[in-house]
This record gives structure tokens, C-alpha cells and sequence, in this order.
């Protein structure tokens, strides 16, 4: 089983729709998440941290299930320019900093 | 924000030539940089863990004779890819973290990458 499991999609979508992205991670030691997003041929970006409360950016939500061990992405009013791979990432510290990455989903938004 | 460069961003080269990859943190101290592989459609892979002072720790299956990481101050780390062959050609990409940013050191900056093509 991959420490972090993403739906590879890809999500094709109209401008204007509200679409969701799911993760599971496996390792109960994870101590912090984020979703970062890679452009075609670019190095990833952080788009935002994930916390158990929830947190909201503009159109993005994100939302971290401890118990579950699951972190989702919510994204509305999608635009051509949210076009791009999502990544799910999860920082780990058993006996020293580590990053796992998600494969990443893939959203197309069209016109 | 903290910015990290990469150098060069492309490299084009004959098999069984090294090439060497530069990774700079340009406003802040990074005693951490990360390597990275990413293959076609496939997701980052951590090469190996770059810490200034002393051995980079390498992730199972990546050889150390072959990915050389030197990372001689705070600011800089580099990769080198000794003896290439076609099947190293991908983007490697280096990360770094701020430690002294409190929560924004749990976060990764990453370079802009460097795609290697071995002919």
C-alpha cells in the first residue's frame, strides 16, 4: 500500500464547478499535511497547509480527518487557470524529517 | 517569500558524462535540502536528504556513488550524476526548509527544477 494514496484522475471540469479531491495516508506518525499544486514542467508550489479544523483560502478548503486518516481538497467556481496536478503531501519526524508525496490528481477545467 | 534556484535548468549531455546540479536557498539558511526525482506522470521521489556538514542519507535504491550530494554551507547543496546514462535523464527538482521559520519550517520550497537529458 503507497504511504499516500491520491485518485490520479484526471478530473475534467466546467468553469464554474465545485470539485473534490481525496487522500489517505497510511502512517499514524504523520504530524502535518499540505496540498501542493505542479504545473506542466514546473516544481510543485504550496497552495495550503491542511489542519484538522479546516481551513479556507479564497476558493480552496481544505479539510484533514485524523481518525480517517484522510485530507481533501475542495475547490469552487473552478477556473481555466486551476488547470494543473494537486498534490497531497505529508510531512513525517520518526527519527528524522521526512516528505511523502502523493502521484498527484490531474484537473483539467474547460471553457 | 523564500525563494530557492536551481542551476541549470536544463542540461543536455552524452552518456558516461557527470553533470553536476546546483541548489541555493537566496533569502534564508536551509541546514536541510531534499533531492528529488520525477519521472513522466509520476510523482516526486525523494532521492535523498542533504544536510550541511556532514553525509547526505540516501533513500533505498538510490546509489551513492552514482548521486553525489555535496552540501558545504547553509545556502548551497549540489548534485552530481556521476557517469550518466540514458535512463538517469528526468527532472530533479531540490527542495529546502527553513528551520528557523517555525511553522513555515514545516513547509518545503522548492527550486524550479533541472531536466536532464543523457543521449
Amino acid at each position: 500500500r503507497k504511504e499516500v494514496e491520491q485518485d490520479p484522475g484526471p478530473f475534467n471540469v466546467p468553469e464554474g464547478a465545485t470539485v473534490a479531491f481525496n487522500c489517505t495516508y497510511s502512517n499514524s506518525a504523520s504530524q502535518s499535511f499540505f496540498w501542493y499544486r505542479q504545473d506542466c514542467r514546473k516544481e510543485p508550489k504550496l497552495l495550503m497547509s491542511v489542519y484538522s479544523s479546516g481551513n479556507e483560502d479564497g476558493r480552496f478548503t481544505a479539510q484533514l480527518n485524523r481518525a480517517s486518516q484522510y485530507i481533501s481538497l475542495l475547490i469552487r467556481d473552478s477556473k481555466l487557470s486551476d488547470s494543473a496536478t494537486y498534490l497531497c503531501v505529508v510531512n513525517l519526524n520518526t527519527g528524522g524529517f521526512k516528505t511523502i508525496f502523493g502521484a498527484g490528481t490531474r484537473l483539467f477545467v474547460k471553457a | 517569500g523564500a525563494v530557492v534556484s536551481q542551476h541549470p535548468s536544463w542540461v543536455i549531455c552524452k552518456s558516461g558524462t557527470s553533470v553536476k546540479i546546483e541548489c541555493r536557498s537566496l533569502d534564508f539558511q536551509a541546514t536541510t535540502m531534499f533531492w528529488y526525482r520525477q519521472f513522466p506522470k509520476q510523482s516526486l521521489m525523494l532521492m535523498a536528504t542533504s544536510n550541511e556538514g556532514s553525509k547526505a542519507t540516501y533513500e533505498q535504491g538510490v546509489e551513492k556513488d552514482k548521486f553525489l550530494i555535496n552540501h558545504a554551507s547553509l545556502t548551497l547543496s549540489t548534485l552530481t550524476v556521476t557517469s550518466a546514462h540514458p535512463e538517469d535523464s528526468s527532472f530533479y527538482i531540490c527542495s529546502a526548509r527553513d528551520l528557523l521559520a517555525g511553522l513555515r519550517g514545516e513547509t518545503q520550497y522548492f527550486g524550479p527544477g533541472t531536466r536532464l537529458l543523457v543521449l
